[in-house]
């Protein structure tokens, strides 16, 4: 499988601290998008992040790539309980036509 | 209106029926995809489609068939259900290379196959 995976599996915070969720994948990329999912719901992109990049900023996110490890993580800064969702990474091959999911992180931020 | 819509939302049926789940997108795109979701697993492709005459089997697609009917419509069938295909299916599309090549998602279809 080309699936990636993501770790924690889940993940509780309080208010205001700082949220980092990781990403391991299988195959050489074009580039990495991050997703978050609300309870049920279909899947938002967050951010993109391309194999020649190493750090990519939106707002409170902040997203790195290792390309050498197959690596990538995902960072919210001061979190927000809007930030409660499951949060997914995907490759894309370099052919840039297929689109791979890691196994999600559930994140939970308690007021 | 939802940029891509999926049909039904919420759907049971039995061992052995078969089952359609359709979709239809206004973003315009031509790259349109099939995804599978069970908990722990993620989200796994069943198939994905570039163009109306282009179809591409994904990770996952035994047990299923699709269609694009036109460039706007991409649907799922499952010929005779079973209840392993329980899960959330989603429906996405691509603008590929043209546009930002992210992927824009339905809500999502929830089959349960008792």
């Amino acid at each position: 499988s080309q699936q990636g995976e993501e770790d924690p599996q889940a993940l509780s915070i309080q208010e205001g601290e700082n949220a980092t969720m990781n990403c391991s994948y299988k195959t050489s990329i074009n580039n990495l998008q991050w997703y978050r999912q609300n309870s049920g719901r279909g899947l938002v992109h967050l951010i993109l992040i391309r194999s020649n990049e190493r750090e990519k900023h939106s707002g409170r996110l902040r997203v790195t790539l290792d390309t050498s490890k197959k690596s990538s993580s995902l960072l919210i800064t001061a979190s927000r309980a809007a930030d409660t969702a499951s949060y997914f990474c995907a490759t894309a091959l370099n052919t840039g036509n297929q689109f791979y999911f890691g196994t999600g992180t559930s994140l939970t931020v308690i007021p | 209106d939802a940029d891509v819509t999926q049909t039904p939302r919420n759907r049971i049926t039995k061992t052995g029926k078969r089952i359609m789940l359709e979709c239809s997108q206004t973003k315009g795109h031509d790259r349109m995809y099939w995804y599978r979701q069970d908990p722990g697993l993620g989200l796994r492709l069943i198939y994905y489609s570039f163009d109306v005459k282009d179809i591409n089997k994904g990770e996952i697609s035994d047990g299923y068939s699709v269609s694009r009917q036109a460039q706007a419509k991409f649907s799922l069938s499952l010929e005779s259900a079973i209840p392993n295909q329980t899960a959330l299916y989603f429906c996405a599309t691509n603008g590929g290379n043209s546009g930002a090549n992210v992927l824009t998602f339905g809500a999502g279809s929830r089959l349960t196959v008792l």
